[in-house]
Parts: structure tokens; C-alpha cells; sequence
């Protein structure tokens, strides 16, 4: 079965230094991997995907992404942190089985503090 | 385009009372998902529909969870009788088929007393 594994709770880190929310997943096949960000009183949002390619993905706001299939991790990277990123990240994860139950599934999220 | 509607925001009902939200995906987009989001919990999948017909509904509380999407566009998803254990963000999203990536509306916050 596949599964996300997003080991912090939250993370705080200043405004103006790099940022790093970690994202570890399981799955049978070629994962499909992906970030979402959510507001207070907000649906998820996307931020970026890895679908193939290059294992360096760049999304919305500055965010990225790096693909590690040895470590089976996707961690979001920011270089410099900004006050308005503070919100609740969501790393999900599908496989690239063919057909319409391919569901996407999330991990338990982490919280973000930036502090100005 | 336009986003995913979802309709209401917010509603607070008392236990045993029932329930119905309401979803509009974006134009043209084949699969719509139902998730919970549990304070403190990542989004977890209640019912997918491809078009008109259920794909998966095998983590729908069937003895209270009821959804429907009919000619294939919007879709309603009720709860009778609600428990406390209800309270939580259900999620509307949509997708094109064979897309990888799903788009979410504002989900409706549920609270139940």
C-alpha cells in the first residue's frame, strides 16, 4: 500500500533563511509526487509536482523540490523564508498505475513558522 | 477556468442530525474526489467518482455516508445521523482524466455539537 511520511509536526525557521519541509513516501511502481499548501480556512492549494524527469522541481511562491528515488524522499526547499509562507504543507503521493482508482494520498502535514 | 465550488462554508448541526454539501468541479474534469480532513490530519479520501460512477468508495462510512453525482457534474455528498467524530473539512477536487494533479476547492467546514 502506498503511504507519505511527513516526519514534523512544524517547522520554524527565520525570515530570510533557506527552509526545508521533509517528505519521505512507500509505494509499489513509479511514484507521482506532489506538495500542496493550505491556508487558514483554505482548501490545498498546489505548489509543484515530480512526475518524471528531472529530479529538481520547481513550483509556485520560490518553492522546490527535490526528488530522491535512493531515499524514497521528496523534500520542499525554499532558499530564503518569508513571513506569508507560514501555513500548513501536505506532501501526497500516487503511483503510475494505469486506470481511474489511482488515488492520491496525503500525509499529516506540516506546519510552517516563519518568524519575521 | 473557474475554481471548485463548494457549498456551504461553514455548517454547525447538532449529533443525529443530517447533512448535505454540495460540489461544482471545473468544467470538463471527469474524476471528482471526496476527502475528510480531520483537525490535525492529512486529507483522507472518502469517495472518487469517474464521470457519473463511483471508482472508489472504500473508506465511506456507508452506514451514514451517502454521495451522488449526477450527469456526471456536480455532486452532493450527505451525512445521516452525524456523529461528534464528523467534525472535520470535507474536501471537494477535481481532475481532468489522466491528469495527474487535483484541483480543490474551499471545502466546507463541519461541525458537530
Amino acid at each position: 500500500a502506498q503511504s507519505v511520511a511527513q516526519p514534523e509536526d512544524q517547522v520554524n525557521v527565520a525570515e530570510g533563511n533557506p527552509l526545508t519541509v521533509k517528505c519521505t513516501y512507500s509505494v509499489s511502481g513509479n511514484p507521482y509526487l506532489f506538495w500542496y499548501v493550505q491556508y487558514p480556512n483554505r482548501g490545498l492549494q498546489f505548489l509543484l509536482k515530480y512526475i518524471t524527469g528531472d529530479n529538481l522541481v520547481k513550483g509556485s511562491y520560490g518553492f522546490e523540490a527535490e526528488f530522491n528515488k535512493s531515499q524514497t524522499s521528496f523534500h520542499l526547499k525554499k532558499p530564503s523564508a518569508l513571513v506569508s509562507d507560514s501555513a500548513l504543507y501536505f506532501c501526497a503521493v500516487r503511483t503510475d498505475y494505469g486506470g481511474a482508482t489511482n488515488k492520491l494520498i496525503f500525509g499529516t502535514g506540516t506546519l510552517l513558522a516563519v518568524q519575521p | 477556468e473557474a475554481g471548485v465550488a463548494q457549498s456551504p462554508r461553514y455548517k454547525i448541526i447538532e449529533k443525529r442530525q443530517s447533512v448535505a454539501f454540495w460540489c461544482n468541479p471545473i468544467s470538463g474534469h471527469a474524476t471528482l474526489y471526496w476527502y475528510q480532513q480531520i483537525l490535525g490530519q492529512g486529507p483522507k479520501l472518502l469517495i472518487q467518482f469517474q464521470n457519473n460512477g463511483v471508482v472508489d468508495d472504500s473508506q465511506l462510512p456507508k452506514d451514514r455516508f451517502s454521495a451522488e453525482r449526477l450527469k456526471g457534474v456536480d455532486s452532493t455528498l450527505k451525512i445521516q445521523p452525524a456523529k461528534l467524530e464528523d467534525s472535520a473539512v470535507y474536501l471537494c477536487a477535481s481532475s481532468r482524466e489522466g491528469h495527474y494533479g487535483y484541483t480543490f476547492g474551499s471545502g466546507t467546514r463541519l461541525t458537530v455539537v
